[in-house]
């Protein structure tokens, strides 16, 4: 079993529709969560970071964990055709040399 | 967060030489520096972390001859690519975290593609 699951999708969906992203996850012991962007061709961009369980809120970009589950989420709320790319979860057990654990990526493709 | 310059975004090099790729933190001091090979729709793999001043520690199956990191200061590190073959092609990426820090700043990315 992979330490981090996420559907590669592709997802598509039309634009201002609310996308939901998902992965789950093995570990109990991941206490950090991220969410990166990554448009063909270049490297990742953080877009939400999290600490534990609950929500973040960041503009139209919401990420949502639930350690109970092993379960976290990015919504998208009015999505943009900008928004097309993958978007990569991540975890972490923390501190600064412990290396982050990806999920595959989920390919966006936000239809104008 | 941090600005992450690679260099070259790409590179074409014949097979059997050597390649350098930069990663340099402009705006923040880089104790740890990670490289992560990427195949096409693939995620990214881990294949080295790197502390400044120490040897890199490799993961389980890279081989640590051919790919040689070096972290020579806070802000840059380097990966040599050394006797190039067609399989090493790929997407490279550097990431930087800080001291204390749990987020990672990426790179831009290199291309290698070994002909």
């Amino acid at each position: 079993q992979k330490e981090v699951e996420q559907d590669p999708g592709p997802l598509s969906v039309p634009e201002g529709a609310i996308v939901s992203l998902n992965c789950t996850y093995s570990n109990s012991a991941f206490q950090y969560f991220m969410w990166y962007r990554q448009y063909s061709r270049k490297g990742p961009e953080l877009l939400m970071y999290t600490y534990s369980s609950g929500n973040k809120e960041d503009g139209r970009f919401t990420a949502q964990v639930d350690k109970s589950s092993k379960y976290i989420s990015l919504f998208i709320r009015d999505s943009q055709p900008s928004d097309s790319a993958t978007y990569l979860c991540a975890t972490s057990y923390g501190g600064a040399t412990n290396k982050l654990i990806f999920g595959t990526g989920t390919l966006l493709a936000v239809q104008p | 967060g941090a600005v992450v310059s690679q260099h070259p975004s790409r590179v074409i090099c014949k097979s059997g030489t050597s390649v350098k790729i930069e990663c340099r933190s402009l705006d923040f001091q880089a104790t740890t520096m990670f490289w992560y090979r990427q195949f096409p729709k693939k995620s990214l793999m881990l294949m080295a972390t790197s502390n400044e001043g120490s040897k890199a520690t490799y993961e389980q199956g890279v081989e640590k001859d051919k790919f040689l990191i070096n972290h020579a200061s806070l802000t840059l590190s380097t990966l040599t690519v050394t006797s190039a073959h067609p399989e090493d092609s790929s997407f490279y990426i550097c990431s930087v975290r800080g001291r204390g820090g749990t987020e990672a700043f990426f790179g831009q990315g290199t291309r290698l593609t070994v002909v």
